[in-house]
């Protein structure tokens, strides 16, 4: 079954360290894959998506991530951690009719 | 923001009784679902709609029913609401079926099932 698995459910680091998400997938067919993050309370909110045009995709607030096929892996990351980045990330994948498959998603937590 | 909001935001009730999520969009979209998050599973597809009346299962549509008889509105309901159901319940639409196409989401309903 396609799916995808999110590494660590809750990721902590420094205020203006590099911040790491780990989002593996599992596909026989070429994924479609986005990050979306929930701010407290809130819906979620796409952050960038993976539709096969290019292995690296740049998103919104500074959030950036690449597809590597040899390693079934669409990881997240950002150079510099700010305060406002403390949200929950969640990986997900486009599967049949539309429907999104989330992974349980990643708690990031920013120390200053 | 996609125009979509949801009715309640907070409804506490007890098991047994029927509750009825709303979920209304200004966009004219023609995909709407409904979601559930759960800590430790992310969110899970309930139900889903590619069109008024058209509607088609998720992957825990278990004790819940949805309807569409307006391409804005999509309700979400749960005859018998159990404790098994207390969660935070989103809505999602989405413009097309193109494969790239974004879902956005509502603000999410907490749900309490006492």
């Amino acid at each position: 079954a396609q799916s995808v698995t999110q590494l660590g459910s809750h990721v902590s680091v420094s205020e203006g360290a590099l911040v790491l998400l780990r989002c593996n997938y599992s596909s026989s067919v070429p994924p479609y894959l986005f990050w979306y993050v929930q701010y407290p309370n809130q819906g979620l909110q796409l952050l960038l998506k993976y539709t096969s045009a290019a292995t690296l995709v740049k998103g919104i607030n500074g959030f950036e991530a690449e597809f590597k096929k040899s390693e079934t892996s669409f990881h997240l990351t950002k150079p510099s951690a700010h305060m406002s980045d403390a949200a929950e990330y969640f990986c997900a994948f486009l599967g049949g009719a539309q429907k999104l498959v989330f992974g349980q998603g990643t708690r990031l937590t920013i120390n200053p | 923001d996609a125009g979509i909001t949801q009715s309640p935001r907070h409804k506490v009730t007890e098991t047994g009784t029927p509750v009825t999520l709303r979920c209304h969009q200004t966009e004219n979209h023609r995909y709407m679902y409904w979601y559930r998050q759960d800590p430790g599973h992310g969110l899970r597809l309930i139900h889903y709609s590619y069109g008024v009346k058209d509607t088609d299962k998720g992957e825990v549509s278990d004790g819940y029913s949805v309807s569409r008889s307006k391409t804005e509105d999509f309700l979400l309901t749960l005859e018998s609401a159990t404790s098994s159901q207390t969660s935070v319940y989103f809505c999602a639409i989405s413009e097309s079926n193109l494969r790239a196409n974004e879902q956005f989401f509502g603000p999410g309903t907490r749900l309490t099932v006492l």
